[in-house]
């Protein structure tokens, strides 16, 4: 099973509101990551978590903030958001890396518009 | 500065015959590499790998074959299906086991039946 789920599919939130994105994955990862993904563009990584500790945070606004609260699953909380966030967000997850390397299994992606 | 470069936007071919991305990178630093496939409103799918102490790696229908010197890697698709037709994305990782992945721009894969 290479399944990542990710809740919801589609998102629409005003710029005053609170919202989370949920990722859950039970393939027994280490890593999972968030992507965030606008149209005709290549994914760009936002966070990685490496046994439930954040290792990456490629300067994300703080407007974003992850959560991992066990080993298969991610949160993304959002909070006070901007139209120009409006994109594809995507959850991967892969084993931990350290000497190998090993592919990141992606979800299908959350649609969030911003209004 | 893009140090994974996907020169084309996109590809058509003919169902039966052979698919070629092509992929170039900038980074000498880059060790290991993937290519992804992508349908409209799904995730990207993994499709194969290679590490840099290869320079070949075949998974049934698909290879892809790297060429350290000229820092350019290509994914062969023998034979195409109109399945076939998604975006491609190549992407590379750094040496010292960094989880980060750098993504190229993807190309747009088109098999006529």
């Amino acid at each position: 099973d290479t399944e990542v789920t990710q809740t919801p599919k589609h998102l629409v939130m005003g710029m005053t509101n609170k919202k989370s994105l949920k990722c859950e994955q039970h393939m027994g990862h280490r890593a999972m990551y968030w992507y965030k993904q606008k149209a005709k563009k290549p994914p760009e990584l936002m966070f990685v978590y490496s046994y439930e500790k954040l290792s990456i945070n490629e300067s994300v606004p703080s407007r974003f903030s992850p959560e991992c609260p066990n080993s298969s699953l991610l949160n993304l909380h959002l909070h006070a958001l901007q139209p120009e966030d409006s994109a594809l967000y995507l959850c991967a997850s892969s084993q931990a890396w350290g000497d190998s390397r090993y592919e990141q299994y992606f979800g299908p992606g959350t649609r969030l518009t911003v209004t | 500065d893009q140090q994974v470069k996907q020169n084309s936007p996109s590809l058509s071919v003919q169902e039966g015959r052979i698919s070629i991305l092509n992929c170039d990178y900038t980074n000498s630093m880059f060790d290991y590499f993937l290519w992804y496939k992508k349908y409209p409103a799904e995730g990207p799918t993994f499709l194969i790998s290679i590490s840099s102490i290869k320079d070949k790696n075949e998974d049934g229908r698909f290879t892809v074959f790297l060429n350290k010197s000229a820092k350019h890697l290509s994914l062969h698709i023998v034979p195409s299906q109109p399945g076939d037709s998604a975006v491609y994305f190549c992407a590379a990782s750094p040496q010292g086991g960094s989880e980060k992945l750098v993504f190229g721009k993807g190309t747009k894969l088109t098999v006529n039946p």
